[in-house]
């Protein structure tokens, strides 16, 4: 069965460092989302992406966040200066047309 | 701003029995609903969905229906088993444009089902 693939697992690191997160959706979707849990709370909506620019983006995803489709698999989200309250675990989903988004295992950021 | 709101943060019930997952939500924007499962150390897995302009959906042991009026839908899971202990997400979604559908999440719900 086809699946959302993310890179790391885990990755520690230092308060004011930047993190790329890196996510293989698949392969015939054209919709490309993350989404964080921060610990003990929802999953929220940081972004969604099509036709290699973002179509629509929350209040949570500020300068400090970008997201890049640099080749035909890859979809990456980086924090430029990461911050403690970033510490979380980013979800990448993708779709096709419809309602359902199929989720990556995850990527769990903890910021010292 | 809860507009999905899940009010219990956890439920047992007995192997066999029926498991009943409640979801409010206030945006009557929210156009189609999911339900998701999560189990530890994985990503939300999809589980069964429902149109607005439904009021059941059926899937085997899952069942979501769909109360517009109150703004309320629940995932009936019947017969319950262990392995469907987990943390049930419910999901809203609008058409946010470009095709693209934002989902709103509620805070989950734990399941815990016992042999």
């Amino acid at each position: 069965e086809p699946e959302v693939t993310q890179t790391p697992s885990h990755q520690v690191t230092q308060m004011g460092q930047e993190v790329i997160l890196r996510c293989v959706p698949i392969s015939n979707h054209l919709y490309f989302y993350w989404y964080r849990q921060i610990l003990g709370q929802k999953v929220e909506f940081l972004v969604s992406f099509y036709n290699n620019e973002i179509s629509e983006k929350s209040e949570i995803f500020d300068d400090q966040f970008s997201v890049e489709r640099p080749d035909g698999s890859n979809f990456t989200l980086k924090i430029r200066s990461t911050k403690l309250e970033d510490s979380a675990m980013y979800f990448c989903a993708s779709s096709v047309e419809v309602n359902v988004l199929t989720f990556g295992a995850g990527s769990r950021l903890t910021v010292l | 701003d809860q507009q999905v709101k899940q009010n219990s943060p956890s439920l047992s019930v007995q192997e066999g029995r029926i498991s009943i997952l409640n979801c409010d939500y206030t945006n009557s924007m929210f156009d189609y609903f999911l339900w998701y499962k999560k189990y530890p150390a994985e990503g939300p897995t999809f589980l069964i969905s429902i149109s607005s302009i439904k009021d059941k959906n059926e899937d085997g042991r899952f069942t979501v229906f769909l109360n517009k009026s109150a703004k309320h839908l629940s995932l009936h899971i019947v017969p319950s088993q262990p392995g469907d202990s987990a943390v049930y997400f419910c999901a809203a979604s609008e058409y946010s444009g470009a095709g693209s559908y934002q989902l709103t999440f509620g805070k989950g719900t734990k399941l815990s089902v016992i042999p």
